[in-house]
């Protein structure tokens, strides 16, 4: 079963508009992170939001939010809005408990595209 | 500022050739990871290493080998190389911490070609 789970392989978003990417995930741990990176064309990956599985409130950064909905095990990432810098590929990513070894493991990625 | 470097950004092997990807990063993160990136997927872990001297498989280490005999660097070797790993390779690391302290850094990648 996968882990992480994007459904949504593109997206069209208008300027200035929000856009919702989701994610849902997979794990028996208790703790744990979940990500989001942004990997425009260039080929980078830009790390933008982060939410731990403890933390009460939803985390937000700038224009990036993230809806944590625990029960449902759900991280969807909401831009809110959006500017032609943000066409790109988002990852979600999900960091298991405290005893491994911290890696991430990534979902197929949202290729967001921002029309003018 | 500097965070994770990586070499080379782009290199084409030829099928049976042995080359290094080198990574360095000035964070003092304890914890360092390799992953491959597809066309049109995720990425998926090579190697990873939580100290110097210490070093593990990841989902995909297959043809690969690293060391880690400093904080600072984890080289990726590729032995015999393959078209299969024709691939984007991605050089990262963190501070095994809470919260944020987790956030994993990334290299700016590395294209390899084999042919």
């Amino acid at each position: 079963a996968q882990k992480i789970t994007q459904t949504q392989p593109g997206m069209f978003v208008q300027e200035k508009e929000a856009v919702t990417l989701d994610c849902t995930y997979d794990t028996s741990d208790q703790s744990y992170g979940l990500f989001w990176y942004k990997q425009p064309s260039s080929g980078e990956m830009i790390f933008l939001i982060y939410q731990g599985s403890y933390d009460e409130q939803n985390a937000t950064e700038g224009r990036y939010s993230l809806n944590f909905q625990k029960a449902r095990k759900s991280a969807n990432l909401v831009i809110s809005a959006s500017q032609l810098g943000d066409s790109a590929m988002y990852f979600c990513a999900m960091r298991e408990g405290r005893g491994s070894q911290g890696n991430l493991i990534f979902g197929k990625g949202t290729k967001l595209s921002v029309k003018p | 500022n500097a965070g994770v470097t990586q070499t080379p950004k782009f290199r084409i092997l030829k099928i049976g050739q042995s080359m290094t990807l080198q990574c360095t990063q000035d964070m003092n993160h304890n914890y360092m990871y390799w992953y491959r990136q597809d066309p049109g997927m995720g990425l998926k872990l090579i190697y990873y290493s939580v100290g110097a001297g210490i070093t593990d498989k990841g989902e995909v280490p297959n043809g690969y080998n690293v060391s880690r005999s400093t904080t600072e660097d984890f080289p990726l070797r590729l032995e015999l190389a393959a078209p299969s790993q024709t691939s984007v390779y991605f050089c990262a690391s963190s501070y095994r911490g809470r919260g944020s302290g987790n956030t994993i850094y990334f290299g700016e990648g590395s294209w390899l070609t084999v042919v």
